[in-house]
């Protein structure tokens, strides 16, 4: 039973549109990620939400954006796509340990995303 | 900026040998160290944790944390050729950033058979 999932697996469009990659866990977590790994294999955070808060990190263009239906789910929709946005985009969720900081994150298996 | 360094390498084992992953971070106030292992076109997978200063060990790994040098290693015993990959050491930000991972380059290792 996946732990957290992500849709689509592979996501290939054009210039200018609009797509959404759809995130899933099942762990019970309150706390879901998105992060970016670009072509040289950085992992770079883009957002930190729970139901109170959102948390963005100040490089991500505003053409980015979480949406949270319920807590089980952080979906992300792109706005204006351009080519830089090819990179593999990965979920992650984890929930606060005793001592607030101690998170252990899973991972989904990643949208790849190729931008034409 | 909070930083985690890590060389690319690769680095290259036989098989049966100890490897030693090291990783460097910039935030003397950090709290909670990661190793995760990421093979070529799969997701990151959480491997080990540590939160105190010295060694934990899980298996054929072992985590070393030294607060004071600011320093975190993996030790992979018996190295298989199945533990070749990319291996990421992760740091925890603190609240300011929801907790996320500050993620280094990662270190490509090859087990030899």
């Amino acid at each position: 039973d996946t732990a957290v999932s992500q849709t689509p697996k592979y996501l290939v469009t054009q210039m200018g549109n609009d797509k959404s990659i759809k995130c899933e866990q099942n762990l019970g977590h309150d706390t879901m990620y998105w992060y970016k790994q670009d072509s040289k294999k950085f992992l770079k955070i883009m957002f930190s939400y729970n139901n109170k808060e959102l948390i963005i990190n100040e490089t991500v263009p505003n053409r980015f954006s979480p949406k949270s239906p319920d807590k089980a789910h952080l979906n992300l929709h792109i706005n204006s796509l351009e080519l830089g946005d090819s990179a593999v985009y990965f979920c992650a969720s984890s929930t606060p340990g005793l001592a607030g900081g101690r998170l252990s994150q899973y991972f989904g298996p990643g949208t790849r995303l190729l931008v034409l | 900026q909070k930083e985690v360094e890590q060389n690319s390498g690769p680095l290259s084992v036989p098989e049966g040998a100890i490897a030693s992953l090291n990783c460097t971070y910039s935030d003397r106030g950090s709290q909670s160290f990661f190793w995760y292992r990421q093979y070529s076109g799969k997701s990151p997978e959480l491997i080990m944790f540590i939160y105190s200063n010295g060694d934990k060990e899980d298996g054929r790994f072992t985590a070393q944390l030294n607060k004071a040098s600011q320093y975190v290693s993996l030790l992979i015993r018996d190295s298989q050729p199945s533990d070749s990959a990319t291996y990421l050491c992760a740091v925890n930000g603190d609240s300011n950033s929801g907790y996320a991972l500050n993620f280094g380059k990662g270190t490509s290792l090859l087990v030899t058979p």
